[in-house]
C-alpha cells in the first residue's frame, strides 16, 4: 500500500501562521489534497494541487510540493481559533482508480 | 450544493441487529464511496461506487454489505457486528472516477456496537 506519512501535533499561537507537513512515497502521484476534519464531523476538502505544481495559493492557505523530495505543506497565515483540528493529506494516483490514500493526519491546536 | 447527507447521525445496536445506513448527494456525482475511521485515526476506504456498480471491495468482511439503489443513493447494510466494528462511517461522492478525485464527505454515522 501507500505510505503517507504526518507529524501528529502541531500546536500554535492564535496569529502565527502553521505549516502542516506531509510525505509521501508513491512516485505515480497525481493529485494531494488536504482536508480538516473537526470533532465528530466528516472530512472537509479544503484544497488540491496537481503534481506537476510547486504551488498554490488559495486565500490564508498556501500549498507547497517539492516533487523530488515527495514533500507536501499546507501553510495557513493567520491561525485562528477556529481553525483547530485535524487535517489529513490524501494523494490520488495515476492508475485511475478512485481510491484516496490518506495520511495519519495531524491533530492542530491553536493557542488563544 | 457541495453537501452529502447520512441518517442516522448516532446508530446503537446489539450485535444481532439488522440495521441500515443512509447516504445521499444530489451533485451528479457518478462515483460513491464508504469509508471506516476509528478514533484517532484516517479513514479507511471499504467500498466503492462507479456508476452504480461496485467497483472496488476493500476485503470488507460480509457483515457489510453495501448498496446503490440509483445515483443519488448509497446504503451499508448491517448485520451481526462485531464490538471493534464500532466506529464513524463516512460517505463521500466524487464526479467520476478518474485521477483527480476531489472527494465530498458526509458528516459520518458514529456507530457503536454493543
Amino acid at each position: 500500500g501507500e505510505d503517507v506519512e504526518q507529524s501528529l501535533f502541531l500546536s500554535v499561537r492564535e496569529g502565527d501562521s502553521s505549516v502542516i507537513n506531509c510525505t509521501y512515497t508513491d512516485s505515480s502521484s497525481t493529485y494531494l489534497y488536504w482536508y480538516k476534519q473537526e470533532p465528530g464531523a466528516g472530512l472537509q476538502l479544503l484544497t488540491y494541487i496537481f503534481s506537476n505544481m510547486d504551488m498554490k495559493q488559495d486565500q490564508r492557505l498556501t500549498v507547497l510540493l517539492n516533487k523530488k523530495d515527495k514533500h507536501l505543506s499546507l501553510r495557513i497565515a493567520d491561525t485562528q481559533t477556529g481553525d483547530s483540528a485535524i487535517y489529513f493529506c490524501a494523494e490520488s494516483l495515476q492508475t485511475g482508480a478512485n481510491n484516496l490514500f490518506f495520511g495519519t493526519g495531524t491533530r492542530l491546536t491553536v493557542i488563544p | 450544493d457541495t453537501e452529502v447527507t447520512q441518517t442516522p447521525k448516532h446508530l446503537v445496536m446489539g450485535m444481532t441487529n439488522k440495521k441500515s445506513l443512509k447516504c445521499e448527494q444530489h451533485m451528479g456525482h457518478r462515483a460513491m464511496y464508504w469509508y471506516k475511521q476509528k478514533a484517532k485515526k484516517p479513514p479507511e476506504l471499504m467500498f466503492v461506487y462507479s456508476y452504480e456498480k461496485l467497483s472496488i471491495n476493500e476485503s470488507v468482511p460480509s457483515r457489510f454489505s453495501p448498496e446503490c439503489p440509483n445515483s443519488s443513493l448509497l446504503n451499508l447494510h448491517l448485520h451481526a457486528l462485531q464490538p471493534e466494528d464500532s466506529a464513524l462511517y463516512l460517505c463521500a461522492s466524487s464526479h467520476e472516477p478518474r485521477a483527480r478525485n476531489e472527494q465530498y464527505f458526509g458528516p459520518g454515522t458514529r456507530l457503536t456496537v454493543t
